[in-house]
């Protein structure tokens, strides 16, 4: 079992839609979760971060953490084409390092 | 004001060749990691120094050899360059891996190594 599994996607939602992503994770104690967006070429870049069960809103993006079934996920309100990137999910574990989850491609077309 | 700066940006080199990687952060972190993406962008964690110790080493092949002459530093070198090591290498760096904020890390650009 991978210790950070994201649906492999890719994703594919019409403009102005909600985009959901989710990930699960096996390290029960993890701690800190982190969602990055990276563009095609670019680096990765956070856009949330989460720590306690329950949601957290940014603007349109909205975290959801639920530790007693190992699940974060990142909704994206009203979807736009330039949300069109991979979308990271990381968590961060006891041993004091970062786990990234495969990624899922998003694709939003107008 | 670049905050992770990496050089070269790209690298094109031929197999068995010996080639290094730079990076730099201006972010006042403790912590600084190398990254490796595959052409299927799975981002994979390779090293990891704070405060210029090596904390994490994944399993990666002792070709690939870590140096951090400061906590604003981490460079990579890498041994025999072989055909499978063509990818996108990362550098990062993170405030405090223990502390309250958790593990906010900070990319730089990438650098582009291609092996022919």
């Amino acid at each position: 079992q991978k210790e950070v599994e994201q649906n492999s996607g890719p994703l594919s939602v019409p403009e102005g839609a909600i985009a959901s992503l989710n990930c699960t994770y096996s390290d029960r104690g993890s701690q800190s979760f982190f969602w990055y967006r990276q563009y095609s070429g670019k680096s990765p870049e956070l856009i949330m971060s989460i720590y306690s069960n329950g949601d957290k809103e940014d603007g349109r993006f909205t975290a959801q953490l639920n530790k007693a079934s190992q699940y974060v996920s990142l909704l994206i309100r009203d979807s736009q084409p330039s949300d069109s990137a991979t979308y990271l999910c990381a968590v961060h574990t006891n041993a004091g390092k970062s786990t990234f989850g495969d990624g899922t491609t998003l694709t939003v077309k107008p | 004001d670049t905050a992770v700066s990496q050089t070269p940006k790209y690298l094109v080199t031929q197999m068995g060749n010996d080639k290094s990687i730079k990076c730099e952060q201006n972010l006042g972190h403790d912590t600084m990691y190398w990254y490796k993406q595959d052409s299927k962008k799975f981002l994979k964690i390779m090293f990891s120094y704070n405060n210029k110790e090596l904390i994490i080493n994944e399993t990666v092949p002792n070709r690939f050899s870590p140096k951090s002459p400061d906590k604003a530093h981490l460079n990579l070198h890498i041994n025999s360059l072989e055909l499978g090591d063509s990818a996108v290498y990362f550098c990062a760096s993170s405030q405090d891996p223990a502390g309250p904020l958790g593990e906010t890390q900070y990319f730089g650009p990438g650098t582009r190594l291609l092996v022919l």
